[in-house]
């Protein structure tokens, strides 16, 4: 089966410091990658994503990049802002083996302080 | 229109109240899902419907009776809800025949079952 692995929060960065949240996976056929961030409050957001191999989903700075050969999409910010504190999740959806479903990480809680 | 509009924000019920949940989108999208989040953990999938036809019902109590009266249109229908039913309520859209299967998704309803 699918399944996503991220790694475990929380992580607390103070403002202007480099981002890095870890998320690997496994899938049987062809997944398309994902990640969501949850502001307090609120619903989920698509962040940025990636539909194949070598493919970099960008977006308000944030970067991540489909790694097939280590089965990783590990997100990335040069310099996050109090903003940004939120819960992200990594999600894959595989069509061919799980249709319609979205395979969720744990979720990393980010507390940015100033 | 890129939203999924949900109503209401909070609900609290007792646990022999009827109540429902709406979600609205006006983005085309064919498949639309329910979720349920509990705190600090990622949302579960309830139900998909596909072309506003169940497709995916992931075991969920028949306390849990959802709708789909068109195509951007989704209703959950509760009924002798638990406590432990207490949780924040996701409905989320994507457009069908998507392979990247793209999810959007609502605010939510926060609910509490007294």
């Amino acid at each position: 089966g699918n399944s996503v692995t991220q790694m475990e929060g929380p992580v607390t960065l103070s403002e202007e410091a480099f981002l890095t949240i870890n998320c690997t996976y496994t899938a049987t056929g062809y997944p398309s990658l994902f990640w969501y961030v949850q502001y307090p409050g609120e619903g989920l957001q698509l962040l940025l994503k990636a539909t194949k191999a070598d493919d970099k989903g960008s977006n308000k700075g944030f970067e991540a990049t489909y790694r097939k050969e280590t089965t990783s999409f590990h997100l990335e910010k040069g310099s996050v802002q109090v903003s940004d504190s939120a819960v992200y999740f990594c999600a894959l959806s595989d069509r061919k083996t799980s249709g319609s479903r979205l395979t969720f990480g744990e979720g990393t809680q980010l507390t940015v302080n100033p | 229109d890129t939203e999924v509009t949900q109503t209401p924000k909070h609900l609290v019920m007792g646990m022999t109240n009827k109540k429902s949940l709406k979600c609205e989108q006006h983005m085309g999208h064919r498949a639309m899902y329910w979720y349920k989040q509990k705190a600090k953990k990622p949302p579960e999938l309830m139900f998909v419907y596909s072309y506003e036809k169940l497709s995916i019902n992931e075991s969920v109590p028949s306390r849990f009776s959802p709708e789909c009266p068109n195509s951007s249109l989704l209703n959950l229908h509760l009924h002798a809800l638990q406590p432990e039913d207490s949780a924040l309520y996701l409905c989320a859209s994507s457009q069908e025949g998507n392979s990247y299967n793209e999810q959007f998704f609502g605010p939510g309803t926060r609910l509490t079952v007294l």
